[in-house]
């Protein structure tokens, strides 16, 4: 298994709320992403970063934010929590052209 | 946006027989992947086929490219219970370094 992390696992917290989901990776990867994924669908790049201070905005909009002030750390922010944002997020990293290695997500749900 | 379009969206065998499915997509491609994800997951890369490649094996895995059809196929053979979980492919272009991944087949091996 590939050594990336996500934490929590599970979050159920309500609405209006500041969360901030956790994803650290100990590869040394340049690159990292953040996925939205609903129950049993596809996946949806809402974030990604080809390195320190370098973020950028996937094809699926999101309230959400970025930051990426360490290589291993790349953690995802909401402001304040919805109901629409009740999904799984996932985290992944790469380096190059090579296969992305994911953490085992985060379940989200918004009172 | 979605690249990759899996298909059939599910299938259901029984245990030792072969599964197939396939996946199709829109632009010109670098490579192919293959991931499969247990559920409540994150995903694990499987396969990898390169746009010159046609056919790559990996254990009981089969993946073959057809790059003028625009589609590539997953055949696991003799499979087994511990097989059941969703199955996605994912495109990594040559002018955009990001994966896209399809939606994926949902796998259910019965014993």
């Amino acid at each position: 298994e590939a050594d990336i992390y996500q934490t929590p696992r599970y979050l159920v917290i309500g609405t209006g709320k500041k969360i901030t989901l956790e994803c650290s990776q100990t590869m040394g990867h340049d690159k990292m992403y953040w996925y939205q994924q609903d129950p049993g669908m596809e996946l949806h790049l809402i974030h990604y970063s080809y390195g320190v201070n370098s973020t950028e905005k996937g094809d699926l909009s999101s309230e959400s934010t970025v930051s990426r002030i360490r290589t291993e750390h790349f953690p995802l922010t909401l402001e304040s929590a919805r109901p629409s944002h009740t999904s799984q997020y996932l985290c992944a990293s790469s380096v190059g052209r090579q296969p992305q290695h994911f953490g085992d997500g985060t379940r989200l749900s918004i009172l | 946006s979605q690249q990759g379009e899996e298909d059939p969206q599910a299938l259901s065998i029984q245990e030792g027989e072969n599964a197939t499915m396939n996946c199709s997509y829109k632009t010109s491609i670098n490579n192919l992947q293959w991931y499969r994800q247990n559920s409540g997951r994150g995903l694990v890369h499987l396969i990898l086929i390169r746009s010159n490649e046609r056919e790559k094996h990996s254990g009981r895995l089969r993946v073959t490219l057809d790059t003028s059809k625009k589609s590539s196929s997953l055949l696991i053979t003799a499979s087994r219970a511990a097989d059941t979980a969703s199955y996605f492919c994912a495109t990594d272009s040559y002018n955009n370094n990001d994966m896209r991944f399809g939606a994926g087949t949902r796998l259910t091996v019965k014993p």
